[in-house]
């Protein structure tokens, strides 16, 4: 069965710097294209970037790239997001998906707030 | 980036009704389109691929038709568990985008 299980969310000031952990299973994480999509209260959906199977090229939502990274980890089967320098509006959920076109597999999510 | 609007944002149906759910795209997009359903308090799952692809799993009610800028998702008799909120999707080009969803609930 495939699972795909966010961590690392809570309550962040703004400015601060925050780093979301998704662990898969139930497939081979090194054959997919990775990708993370956002939630924001009000319910509007935003892709945030994917991440190729070999590490080998990421694409970001412009908006978002001179403050968030992707990276992976195969070998613990880990897909992560690095935020930086957050700010009120990147409060949402965030979800860990698999694929790079169709998000054929999503995780729980894990909620972020950016507040003081 | 390519916009997705979806219409009508609610829609207000009685069980045993069949519905089309809009999504119209800013620009043409060929058939790089595609569906999900978000029940509440829950993650999104794919319905149909590629605008008219069906997903393994995935009740036979549930349909997809378009190409280019106008697409249709179409439930055949709403069953209850279909009281969801339905996005759209392209991946015709980066960024990916969502539409704004439509919200099917009970009349």
């Amino acid at each position: 069965e495939v699972q795909l299980v966010e961590s690392g969310g809570g309550l962040v000031q703004p400015g601060a710097s925050l780093k979301l952990s998704c662990v898969a299973s139930g497939f081979t994480v090194s054959d997919y294209w990775m990708s993370w999509v956002r939630q924001t209260p009000g319910k509007t959906m935003e892709w945030i970037g994917d991440f190729k199977y070999d590490g080998s090229y990421t694409n970001y939502a412009p908006s978002l790239k001179n403050r968030f990274t992707i990276s992976r980890d195969n070998a613990k089967s880990t897909l992560y997001l690095q935020m930086s320098n957050v700010r009120s509006e990147d409060t949402a959920t965030y979800y860990c998906t698999r694929g790079v076109t169709t998000f054929d597999y999503w995780g729980q999510g894990v909620m972020v707030t950016v507040s003081s | 980036d390519i916009v997705l609007t979806q219409s009508p944002a609610t829609l207000s149906v009685t069980p045993g009704e069949s519905v089309s759910l809009s999504c119209r795209a800013s620009q043409g997009i060929s058939t790089s389109k595609h569906w999900y359903q978000q029940k509440s308090n829950e993650s999104p799952r794919l319905l149909i691929k590629y605008a008219s692809q069906s997903i393994s799993g995935i009740p036979s009610r549930f349909s997809g038709s378009g190409s280019g800028t106008d697409f249709t998702l179409s439930i055949n008799r709403v069953e209850s568990e279909d009281f969801s909120v339905y996005y759209c999707q392209q991946s015709y080009s980066l960024p990916r985008t969502f539409g704004g969803g439509t919200k099917l609930e009970l009349k």
